[in-house]
């Protein structure tokens, strides 16, 4: 167990539509981090934030946002969801930034019909 | 942009076949090589941290080593439970960029 919850485990939804996905990090941990997951793309940065501030951006698309609340659990917002949007988002935490020792979520399965 | 190419795609191991996965990158400004052990349908987990070229982390039947331009992942005497998918990483100046990985099998 990594420490990092993430819900909800699994997400079916239409295109069009938005989800919210969320992520309460390892306790202490002060970084959080959203990747996307798919069979052909691997794993891909989305964004990083640090003790509220957002710190670094991938290639999060622009329907796509996340904050990280004064509580430091994080919310990633997708909206006018299409077909090639799902994918496995995994949350992972740090308590650092700079670092590359993450602790890594279960992930949240999304799928788009 | 930075880059990180993993091969094989995928190893098929028997038990106490002892193998090597190679990860090369280029970055600018390397921050620290990192391994990652990836089981199906799970997040995954950290497993070692190289910053210079010669060093050497060691973790059970894993040996992880680092070169100016690739890292290698050494698995000896591999068991079952030794497979999964294995992700190498490069830390540049502000994100974390993964390889695709290569996944293990070893059959008993």
């Amino acid at each position: 167990d990594s420490g990092v919850t993430q819900t909800p485990k699994h997400l079916i939804t239409a295109t069009g539509q938005r989800v919210t996905l969320r992520c309460s990090p390892r306790s202490g941990d002060l970084s959080v981090y959203w990747y996307q997951q798919s069979l052909d793309q691997g794993l891909q940065f989305l964004i990083q934030y640090y003790n509220g501030e957002e710190r670094a951006k991938g290639n999060i698309l622009e329907r796509f946002s996340a904050q990280q609340f004064p509580d430091l659990h994080s919310e990633l917002n997708l909206s006018s969801l299409e077909l090639g949007d799902s994918a496995l988002y995994f949350c992972a935490s740090s308590l650092g930034t700079g670092t590359g020792e993450l602790f890594f979520g279960e992930g949240s399965r999304l799928t788009v019909l | 942009e930075d880059q990180v190419t993993q091969s094989p795609e995928a190893l098929r191991l028997q038990e106490g076949e002892s193998s090597s996965l190679n990860c090369s990158y280029t970055v600018s400004g390397l921050r620290g090589l990192f391994w990652y052990r990836q089981d199906p349908g799970k997040g995954p987990e950290f497993l070692f941290t190289l910053y210079s070229a010669g060093e050497e982390k060691e973790k059970e039947r894993l040996k992880a080593t680092l070169t100016k331009k690739e890292s290698f992942l050494h698995i000896t005497a591999p068991k079952p439970e030794d497979s999964a998918t294995y992700l190498c990483a490069v830390r540049g100046d502000y994100k974390l960029s993964f390889g695709a990985g290569t996944t293990v099998t070893v059959r008993a």
